[in-house]
Parts: structure tokens; C-alpha cells; sequence
């Protein structure tokens, strides 16, 4: 079964800075990725997913995620981020032909004004 | 599209007593629900998999018979916690794929707690 590795569970930045969180996973075969995010009292909503070709995805809200094969890696990445990205963060994984999601534990984002 | 609800948004309940908790996808047909809970401050734990007219699939350590599922229909399943307990408080969320989707939406969670 695949499991899916999240670091740095709080991470604490100001206005305009540079987000990115790291997404491992493990398992060796095809796989399709996501990123969720948790707004404070709301639902998981997709940011963006990876299901072939290109591994620069492009999501909403300006965010991108890249899909390093080689390093079992689907990081998430903002160049600028704003008060409203604190949320709760969520990579997720599920081996092709298997819709069963695995998730990683979370980042908990906070973004001082 | 793809909007997934969640009825009760919350719940309280005694020790013991049963609780339902429903699941529909609102704009879509969806043959597999899945039925996840999420303790605070932690990752959502996948409970099982709740298939369209068949038995669902439960994951290991997951009681069937504590937490029965019931997708009567293509855009209803159905969570019950059966005799709860203190312990069984949690948040429950609920997602769904559409028919051709690989993409699984998510409700809004219904939070239990039991005294």
C-alpha cells in the first residue's frame, strides 16, 4: 500500500513570501497526486492534480505542484502567498486503477498579514 | 459541479445510541463513496469504501459492524455508527467519484460527539 510523507507540519510565514511543502510518497508504480486544501471550517477542495504528462501542474489560486519521479516527490509551490492561503494542506495519493486515496498528514500553513 | 453533502453537519448524542449520517452527491452519479474520519490536528484515515449496490469494503482495524454502510442509490450513501461511544467522536467526511471521474470531490464533514 502506499504512504504518503509530509514535513514541517506548521509553517508559520509572512505576506508575500515563498511557500512550498514537500509531498513523499511510496510506492513504485503509477501513481495519481493531489493536493488538497482545508480552509478554516470549510470542506477539502482540490488545488491540483497530476495524472500524466507535463510534471509541472498548475492548480488554482497560483499555486504548482512539480512531480519528481526519480524522487518519489510531489511538491507544492507559491511564489507569493497571501492572509487567505492559511489553511491546512493536504498531499494525497492513489496507485492507477485503484481510487483508494492515501493521505499525507498535513501542513498547517499560517500566513501573517 | 461535483458537489458532495453531508447531513448532519453536526451531531451530539448519548453513549450507546445510534447515529446516520447521509452522504449525496448533489450534480453527478457516483458508484463508489468513500467514508474517511479525521481526528483533529491529523490526516484524514480512509474508514471504507462504499460501492453502489454491493457490500462495502472496509479497511483493516475498521469494525463493520460498529460503522454499517448503505449506498442504496447513485448519489445517496449512507454512514451509521452503530452503539457509540466517547471514542467514536470524530469528524466524518464523506467523498465521492463521478461516474468517468478520477477525481474524488469531498462533503463538508459532519462532526460527532458522543457523551
Amino acid at each position: 500500500a502506499q504512504s504518503v510523507s509530509q514535513h514541517n507540519h506548521h509553517v508559520i510565514l509572512s505576506e508575500a513570501a515563498s511557500l512550498e511543502l514537500g509531498c513523499n510518497y511510496s510506492y513504485g508504480g503509477t501513481v495519481n497526486l493531489f493536493w488538497y486544501v482545508q480552509y478554516p471550517g470549510q470542506h477539502l477542495q482540490l488545488l491540483l492534480k497530476y495524472f500524466s504528462g507535463d510534471p509541472l501542474v498548475k492548480g488554482i489560486k497560483g499555486f504548482e505542484a512539480e512531480f519528481i519521479k526519480s524522487k518519489f516527490s510531489f511538491n507544492l509551490r507559491k511564489p507569493s502567498v497571501q492572509w487567505s492561503d492559511t489553511a491546512e494542506y493536504f498531499c494525497a495519493v492513489n496507485a492507477e486503477g485503484n481510487n483508494r486515496l492515501a493521505f499525507g498528514k498535513g501542513n498547517q500553513v499560517v500566513v501573517i498579514p | 459541479g461535483a458537489v458532495v453533502s453531508q447531513h448532519p453537519s453536526r451531531v451530539i448524542c448519548k453513549s450507546g445510541t445510534s447515529v446516520k449520517i447521509e452522504c449525496r452527491s448533489l450534480d453527478f452519479q457516483a458508484t463508489t463513496m468513500f467514508w474517511y474520519r479525521q481526528f483533529p490536528k491529523q490526516s484524514l484515515m480512509l474508514m471504507a469504501t462504499s460501492n453502489e449496490g454491493s457490500k462495502a469494503t472496509y479497511e483493516q482495524g475498521v469494525e463493520k459492524d460498529k460503522f454499517l454502510i448503505n449506498h442504496a442509490s447513485l448519489t445517496l450513501s449512507t454512514l451509521t455508527v452503530t452503539s457509540a461511544h466517547p471514542e467514536d467522536s470524530s469528524f466524518y467526511i464523506c467523498s465521492a467519484f463521478g461516474t468517468g471521474k478520477r477525481t474524488q470531490y469531498f462533503g463538508p464533514g459532519t462532526r460527532l460527539l458522543v457523551l
